[in-house]
């Protein structure tokens, strides 16, 4: 099975505009949850979805949303960016069951100058 | 508020010693526990899990231990080897009002040859 899957891979913004980021998740499963990764303070949980729904939401401000589509594909937006947005965006699939294993694609590096 | 605490940045191993790498939490309603190997560049890969009903989950090299009173758990590697070099987070799961996961802030394991 193809792994996770996330584009873009890099990219640079600037403060005040958006951002889409994409993740595909394995074939089948139908759980996708995003995570924001800054040095220190490890994987910081942003939100999750299962079969179109938002099931689950971390601490994040309005500025932060995401979406699922019915072949599990899921986008994240980030409105208004901030210097401090800076940071690796992670997508996780799993097949949607409390404890199973998440699997992590490659990660999205944004940039906020 | 960290409900899982990684509480070393860092450790330093001789190759063929063994590594230990610990991990607290505070919500009781944790009931599986996950660890989570990165290397730079990529995104986190599962390495072994436990759920709260069992203390100890081997996996060749790799041991988790779980002390529920103590809301502490452990990861021995044993031998340790240059290749295991890498972050590696601890992470939590449950009946919490959800189904995520929360991770700790990881804990950058350097094995010297």
């Amino acid at each position: 099975k193809a792994g996770v899957t996330q584009t873009p891979r890099y990219l640079i913004k600037t403060r005040g505009q958006q951002v889409t980021l994409s993740c595909s998740p394995i074939s089948g499963h139908r759980s996708v949850s995003w995570y924001q990764q800054t040095p220190g303070q490890g994987l910081q949980f942003l939100f999750e979805y299962f079969s179109e729904t938002q099931r689950n939401k971390g601490n994040f401000p309005g500025r932060f949303s995401g979406r699922q589509f019915s072949n599990s594909r899921s986008e994240m937006n980030v409105s208004t960016l901030e210097l401090g947005d800076s940071a690796l965006y992670l997508c996780a699939s799993s097949p949607g069951l409390a404890g199973d294993t998440q699997y992590f694609g490659p990660g999205t590096r944004l940039t906020v100058l | 508020d960290q409900q899982v605490k990684q509480n070393s940045p860092s450790l330093s191993v001789q190759e063929g010693r063994i590594s230990i790498l610990n991990c607290d939490y505070t919500n009781s309603m944790f009931d599986y526990f996950l660890w989570y190997k990165k290397y730079p560049a990529e995104g986190p890969t599962f390495l072994i899990s436990i759920s709260s009903i069992k203390d100890k989950n081997e996996d060749g090299r790799f041991t988790v231990f779980l002390n529920k009173s103590a809301k502490h758990l452990s990861l021995h590697i044993v031998p340790s080897q240059p290749g295991d070099s890498a972050v590696y987070f601890c992470a939590a799961t449950g009946n919490t009002g959800g189904f995520k996961t929360i991770f700790g802030a990881g804990t950058r394991l350097f094995v010297k040859a």
